[in-house]
C-alpha cells in the first residue's frame, strides 16, 4: 500500500516544463528527506533527486526537487522525449519505522 | 564501482520458499545497509525491509512481516531474502538496494523475477 500520493499522469510537449506532485503526512515527508526515483520501461529504477533537492552526479539540472511541510514536487524542465518513464517518490516513514513509496506518475512527452 | 548482481528468475508453487541472493561488489559490504523492495507486474514500488549487513539486524514491513527473513554472508558479500509460505500475490520481481550516507535507497540490482504459480 502507498503511503505517498502522486497524480497517476503527467504531459507535455518537448520543451515544456512538467511538475508531479508528492503528498505525505508529518509522519513521513514532514520529518524526513525526499527522494525521486525515475524508472524507464523493463529497468531498475534510478535515483533522481536525495535528500529533497540533490541531484547525483549524471543527472541533468532539467530535473529539480523541492519540499514543503509534507509535500514534495520533482519538476522537469525542458521536457525531452527520453524522460518518459514512472517517477516515483519515496521517503523514510517515522511510524512505519520503514521506507514508503509515492503512487508513482507516468509522464508522457506528446 | 557500486555493483550489485542478483540471483535468476524463479518459479515457485503456492506455499513454498523462495530465496534470492545479492550480491555486493565496489565497496565495503559492511558498511551500509541494504533494502528489499518488490514490483508486481504494472505496479508501484513496495519497500519491504531493511538489513544491516554488519550487525545482521533486521526491520520488516508490517505486512510482510513472519514470513520475510533477510540474511547475510560476510565473507562473499551477499545479502539474501528468503520470502515463505508464498501466495500468488507474492508475484513481484524483487530488487535489492544499497543506501547511501543518508540512508537512501540509491544503489539498485537488476531484479529477480518470482513467479508463484501452480
Amino acid at each position: 500500500q502507498s503511503v505517498l500520493t502522486q497524480p497517476p499522469s503527467a504531459s507535455g510537449t518537448p520543451g515544456q516544463r512538467v511538475t508531479i506532485s508528492c503528498s505525505g503526512s508529518s509522519s513521513n515527508i514532514g520529518s524526513s528527506y525526499v527522494y525521486w526515483y525515475q524508472q524507464l520501461p523493463g529497468t531498475a529504477p534510478k535515483v533522481l533527486i536525495y535528500r529533497n533537492n540533490q541531484r547525483p552526479s549524471g543527472v541533468p539540472d532539467r530535473f529539480s526537487g523541492s519540499k514543503s511541510d509534507t509535500s514534495a514536487s520533482l519538476a522537469i524542465s525542458g521536457l525531452r522525449s527520453e524522460d518518459e518513464a514512472d517517477y516515483y517518490c519515496a521517503a523514510w516513514d517515522d511510524s512505519l519505522s520503514g521506507h514508503v513509496f509515492g503512487t508513482g506518475t507516468k509522464v508522457t512527452v506528446l | 564501482q557500486v555493483q550489485l548482481v542478483q540471483s535468476g528468475a524463479e518459479v515457485k508453487e503456492p506455499g513454498a520458499s523462495v530465496k534470492v541472493s545479492c550480491k555486493a561488489s565496489g565497496y565495503t559490504f559492511t558498511s551500509y545497509d541494504i533494502n528489499w523492495v518488490r514490483q508486481a507486474t504494472g505496479q508501484g514500488l513496495e519497500w519491504l525491509g531493511w538489513m544491516n549487513p554488519y550487525s545482521g539486524n533486521t526491520g520488516y514491513a508490517q505486512k510482510i512481516q513472519g514470513r520475510l527473513t533477510m540474511t547475510r554472508n560476510t565473507s562473499i558479500s551477499t545479502a539474501y531474502m528468503e520470502l515463505s509460505s508464498l501466495r500468488s500475490e507474492d508475484t513481484a520481481v524483487y530488487y535489492c538496494v544499497r543506501v547511501d550516507g543518508s540512508g537512501t535507497p540509491y544503489y539498485w540490482g537488476q531484479g529477480t523475477l518470482v513467479t508463484v504459480s501452480s
